[in-house]
């Protein structure tokens, strides 16, 4: 079975400031992870994703993330946080072949001035 | 370049009363699926589809049925709606990616509430 911690259920940051958004996952064969965003009474958009190729990840809107297995983790980072980047960002997780996603139950971040 | 489409986008019910919500996409994908986002759990799965009528159950699928006629659509029935089941429901069609893994796209959701 699959599972994806998201580490603290908000994170507020301030504008120009990093951005670290955690995620650990649990999976028993190698997995592929996923980071979304979703911005107020929007669908979910797809940030990066990472498919056994290069570890270190680069998505939209300057985002990154790096797979380290053996932390078991797929931290979500920015180097310089911008207003425009609050919103929920969820962690997902999915198997080889088709497999639905197992999501992390998500992280708000709050960007102030 | 619709993507998914997802109607309608809100919804209020009376308990007891059944609905079905839809769902479209344009990308000729095989995998469909519905989630439901509720605050502070995430997205949980409630039915998917790997192709045209073959559906499994997800984690929470007690009180909703799915069907799936075509490759297209992959409607979610709600069979008499409680207040349990206000939430807001995403739909998602998705592929396999060249070097594995799944990746999925979208609907902007419908808003249901039920009172």
């Amino acid at each position: 079975a699959q599972s994806v911690t998201q580490l603290g259920s908000h994170v507020s940051v301030s504008e120009g400031a990093l951005v670290l958004l955690r995620c650990n996952y649990s999976s028993s064969v190698p997995p592929y992870l996923f980071w979304y965003v979703q911005y107020p009474n929007q669908g979910l958009q797809l940030l990066l994703k990472y498919t056994s190729a290069a570890t270190l990840v680069k998505g939209i809107n300057g985002f990154e993330a790096e797979f380290k297995k053996s932390e078991t983790s797929f931290h979500l980072t920015k180097p310089s946080a911008h207003m425009s980047d609050a919103a929920e960002y969820f962690c997902a997780v999915s198997k080889s072949g088709y497999s639905t996603l197992t999501f992390g139950k998500g992280t708000m971040l709050l960007v102030s001035p | 370049n619709a993507g998914v489409t997802q109607t309608p986008k809100f919804q209020v019910l009376k308990t007891g009363q059944s609905m079905t919500l839809q769902c479209a996409q344009d990308m000729n994908h095989e995998y469909m699926s519905w989630y439901r986002q509720d605050p502070g759990m995430g997205l949980r799965l409630i039915h998917y589809s790997v192709g045209a009528g073959i559906t499994d159950q997800g984690e929470v699928p007690n009180g909703y049925n799915v069907s799936r006629s075509t490759t297209e659509d992959f409607p979610l029935r709600l069979l008499s709606a409680a207040p349990s089941q206000t939430s807001v429901y995403f739909c998602a069609s998705s592929y396999v990616l060249t070097g594995g893994g799944t990746e999925a796209f979208f609907g902007q959701g419908t808003r249901l509430t039920v009172v």
